[in-house]
């Protein structure tokens, strides 16, 4: 199995929702990573999980939560966000943090209304 | 924090045609990767290649380490290579990723 995938592919939210997204691989990769993607941007990184732990948090709103549950998974937990959150949010793993081999998933369009 | 520079932002090439596309960085680098974003947003991993040559089908790649660019060839370009080229690179013990602002690029048949 050689990809990551991310779940849901679309999500429209409320700014008073809880929500969650979902990413999960099975490459055996200890290095697991957010983005966030506006249109016509690159990508920027959001959190990196090294080894199911926190390893970067790039100053991302506490409205952001991560949580890596286990070395396959990891979510991105969204709270009272705001319009300006809508963007495309991605994963991606690789086998060591920084190292070579990212793959990332599909991503999830989100809009905040 | 290292600054990437990737040229040319916009480019139209005829289906079949050839085209280079450069990534200019402004520090030393450990890692540097090229990904390909289809127009769904779906990014694709085309190498890794912090120095040396690289070539996989029509795509292949040059890193000149020691003057801090690279470049990524298409060869007989297909629709198919339509989307954002994103060069990526990080430093020595700083494990982020930095990515340049990607070369929109289209193919027309």
């Amino acid at each position: 199995d050689t990809e990551v995938t991310q779940t849901p592919k679309h999500l429209v939210m409320g700014m008073t929702n809880k929500k969650s997204l979902k990413c999960e691989q099975h490459m055996g990769h200890r290095a697991m990573y957010w983005y966030k993607q506006k249109a016509k941007k690159p990508p920027e990184l959001m959190f990196v999980y090294s080894y199911e732990k926190l390893s970067i948090n790039e100053s991302v709103p506490s409205r952001f939560s991560p949580e890596c549950p286990n070395s396959s998974l990891l979510n991105l937990h969204l709270h009272a966000l705001q319009p300006e959150d809508s963007a495309l949010y991605l994963c991606a793993s690789s086998p060591r943090q920084g190292g070579e081999g990212y793959t990332f998933g599909s991503g999830t369009r989100l809009t905040v209304v | 924090g290292i600054q990437v520079e990737q040229s040319p932002p916009d480019l139209i090439l005829q289906e079949g045609a050839n085209s280079t596309l450069r990534c200019n960085f402004s520090d030393s680098v450990n890692n540097l990767q090229w990904f390909h974003q289809n127009p769904w947003g779906q990014l694709i991993n085309l190498f890794y290649i912090p120095s040396g040559t690289k070539q996989n089908g029509r795509l292949s790649a040059t890193t000149v380490a020691t003057e801090r660019y690279s470049l990524l060839y298409i060869s007989s370009s297909q629709t198919t290579d339509s989307g954002v080229y994103f060069c990526a690179v990080s430093i020595s013990g700083n494990n982020r990723l930095a990515f340049g602002k990607g070369n929109q690029v289209v193919v027309i048949p």
